[in-house]
């Protein structure tokens, strides 16, 4: 199994971006998949979970409605699009792969709104 | 929303020593409790499921047990390489939450 995330970086407050996470080694379709952050010098916040066939989402209270998870069976792809960013958005955020706990989970993607 | 709270913060260690850490769940949450080890800069690891179902590879020292609210991680005779965070998380309904962390530190 392996989860690669990208799409991190600097954004402005008020900013958007999306996560993308590729995966590999098992049979994506198959399972749900989570997205999971790190600020800095703080614990694990879990944020998103989508079912595998998608039909269903759920979200951390303290995301919901500006945090989208989101994925693409063909390409082996999810993606986390972050949107009205700000400060407390800033940390290292991880791709999980669900069995249903947190079995597999990249290395994480860092991003850091500041301006 | 569940709130997981872990106890102490903070253990300070010897290698060899036994260790138990805590978690209580604001509610019950039956047995769907996992653990967690994390270094820093690496990506956290499942060490337990199901309050005590030792994930695959995990070291024999590790259990887990506890039902409703009240859970217990025990790291048997303490290696070098466990000097590591743990967490607790919940995986009853939604949304999921984790335990705020447990430091196990070298004494």
């Amino acid at each position: 199994v392996q989860l690669v995330e990208s799409g991190g970086g600097v954004v402005q407050p008020g900013g958007s971006l999306r996560l993308s996470c590729a995966a590999s080694g098992f049979n994506f379709s198959s399972y749900g998949m989570h997205w999971v952050r790190q600020a800095p010098g703080k614990g694990l916040e879990w944020l998103a979970f989508i079912q595998s066939d998608e039909k269903n989402k759920f979200y951390a209270d303290s995301v919901k409605g500006r945090l989208t998870i989101s994925r693409d069976d063909s390409k082996n792809t999810l993606f986390l699009q972050m949107s009205s960013l700000t400060a407390e958005d800033t940390g290292v955020y991880f791709c999980v792969k669900d069995m249903p706990v947190l079995d597999y989970w990249g290395q994480g993607a860092l991003v850091t709104v500041s301006s | 929303e569940t709130v997981m709270t872990q106890s102490p913060a903070t253990l300070s260690v010897s290698p060899g020593e036994r260790v138990t850490l805590s978690c209580r769940a604001s509610q019950s949450v039956n047995n769907n409790v996992a653990w967690y080890q994390h270094k820093p800069g690496q990506a956290p690891r499942l060490l337990i499921y199901a309050a005590s179902t030792g994930a695959t590879g995990i070291p024999a020292r590790f259990s887990g047990s506890g039902s409703g609210t009240e859970f217990t991680l025990t790291i048997n005779s303490l290696q070098s390489e466990d000097f590591a965070v743990y967490y607790c998380q919940h995986n009853n309904g939604w949304p999921w939450t984790f335990g705020q962390g447990t430091r196990v530190e070298i004494k």
